[in-house]
């Protein structure tokens, strides 16, 4: 079955910088466009990058960009998001999710908490 | 951007009742719209896209329908394992999602 394990979230301080990874598993992971949501801690849901199947392209909310980066290594099942310059707005939840052809989102990860707070 | 509004903010039923939660859109999202449900200490789950496909696994019971900028989410006869929180998303213009509905038991 289709398994998203996030890992590197935390603490900390603003302006900080913060990668998150996502193991996954259960699927061709090459096939897939893949993103990161988050959720603020009043339950809102945000998108926030998302990064083709072939890593040739990538989109980001207006939100992040500049800011933060999505990658993805296809050899290692892997997704990334080097988070940099962080904000205490950029405290959330974050979810790995595959995204499906018709660009909506069918598997979610448990989610990483990321806290930015001095 | 798109944004999508929710009602109700939270609507109390009891099993056996019929649900319908609505979600309308800032401008037209022709039918790309989805349906995610959402419980306590879960990720959110696609139920319902382009509107009116059911995802994998889903229930009949739930139905989705609309289009443009009115969507409509109906639960026919709610289980006890429904009552959650629901959230509508756009892929017109980028992603978007409403700011959700709670569905809790009267």
């Amino acid at each position: 079955q289709v398994q998203l394990v996030e890992s590197g979230g935390g603490v900390v301080q603003p302006g900080r910088s913060l990668r998150l990874s996502c193991a996954a598993s259960g699927f061709t992971f090459r096939s897939y466009p893949m993103h990161w949501v988050r959720q603020s801690p009043g339950g809102g849901l945000e998108w926030v990058a998302v990064m083709s199947y072939d890593e040739r392209n990538t989109f980001y909310a207006g939100s992040v960009r500049g800011r933060f980066t999505i990658s993805r290594d296809n050899s290692k099942n892997t997704l990334f998001l080097q988070m940099n310059s962080l904000r205490s707005e950029d405290t959330a939840l974050y979810y790995c999710v595959r995204g499906t052809r018709d660009h909506y989102f069918d598997h979610w990860g448990q989610g990483i908490v990321v806290t930015v707070s001095s | 951007e798109v944004v999508l509004t929710q009602s109700p903010a939270t609507l109390s039923l009891s099993p056996g009742e019929r649900a319908t939660l609505s979600c309308r859109a800032s401008q037209s999202v022709s039918n790309y719209l989805a349906w995610y449900q959402q419980k306590p200490g879960q990720s959110p789950r696609l139920l319902i896209y382009d509107a009116y496909n059911r995802a994998t696994g889903v229930p009949a019971r739930f139905i989705g329908s609309g289009s443009e900028t009115d969507f409509t989410l109906t639960i026919s006869s709610l289980e006890p394992e429904d009552f959650a929180v629901y959230y509508c998303q756009q892929r017109s213009d980028w992603y978007t999602f409403g700011q959700g509905t709670k569905l809790d038991i009267k």
